[in-house]
């Protein structure tokens, strides 16, 4: 069935170091792809988004790219800041039944100064 | 531009009361709508959708109910909670294929 696995947390780095979050998903027909951040206590919001194969989402310095060779979303930062600690969530959209969604389970990244 | 509001923020309830948590959307017409449930230090657990008035597809089996009594508004429910029914539950709407937009969560602790 349709799906989206993550990498397990939690995860920790110290300020300025590279980040990757490795996302890979299995999907019947043709899936949008997201990142979404959820601070402590606060609902999702969206990180970015990517609508077909090798499109590149971006935002806030984080990057994914849409790799339909490796069904794979890997979220990449190049040097994360404390504030960057959270919960980071994969998620895949498909066109059915009210546009189901699947997310992974979520890793968790906290940054150290 | 679109809002989602959700309320209560919090709530803390006695096992065996009943439970109403209300979400509305502001903006959009027509909008998909979505309750999660996520517990502590757990990913999301759909638990109920809608694409329209009156329109609920359940997804897990459970002590709660949903209904969507107007176009923008969707109301969890239960009759009586059960200490597995603690956790943060999460509203989202959507539109189509495009973006799901989460509200701010209601936290729910059952005693």
């Amino acid at each position: 069935g349709d799906s989206v696995t993550q990498m397990e947390g939690p995860v920790t780095l110290s300020e300025e170091a590279f980040l990757t979050i490795n996302c890979t998903y299995t999907a019947t027909g043709y899936p949008s792809l997201f990142w979404y951040v959820q601070y402590p206590g606060e609902g999702l919001q969206l990180l970015l988004k990517a609508t077909k194969a090798d499109d590149k989402g971006s935002n806030k310095g984080f990057e994914a790219t849409y790799r339909k060779e490796t069904t794979s979303f890997h979220l990449e930062k190049g040097s994360v800041q404390v504030s960057d600690s959270a919960v980071y969530f994969c998620a895949l959209s498909l066109p059915k039944g009210g546009n189901q969604f699947y997310f992974g389970t979520g890793t968790s990244l906290t940054v150290i100064p | 531009s679109q809002t989602i509001h959700q309320w209560p923020a919090t709530l803390v309830q006695p096992v065996g009361s009943p439970l109403s948590l209300e979400c509305t959307v502001e903006g959009t017409s027509n909008p998909n709508l979505y309750w999660y449930r996520q517990a502590a230090g757990r990913g999301l657990q759909l638990l109920f959708y809608s694409v329209g008035i009156g329109q609920i597809s359940s997804e897990v089996p459970q002590n709660l109910s949903a209904s969507r009594p107007q176009d923008r508004q969707f109301i969890l429910s239960s009759k009586k909670l059960l200490l597995s029914d603690s956790g943060f539950y999460l509203c989202a709407w959507s539109l189509d294929t495009d973006t799901q937009y989460f509200g701010p969560g209601t936290r729910l602790t059952v005693l």
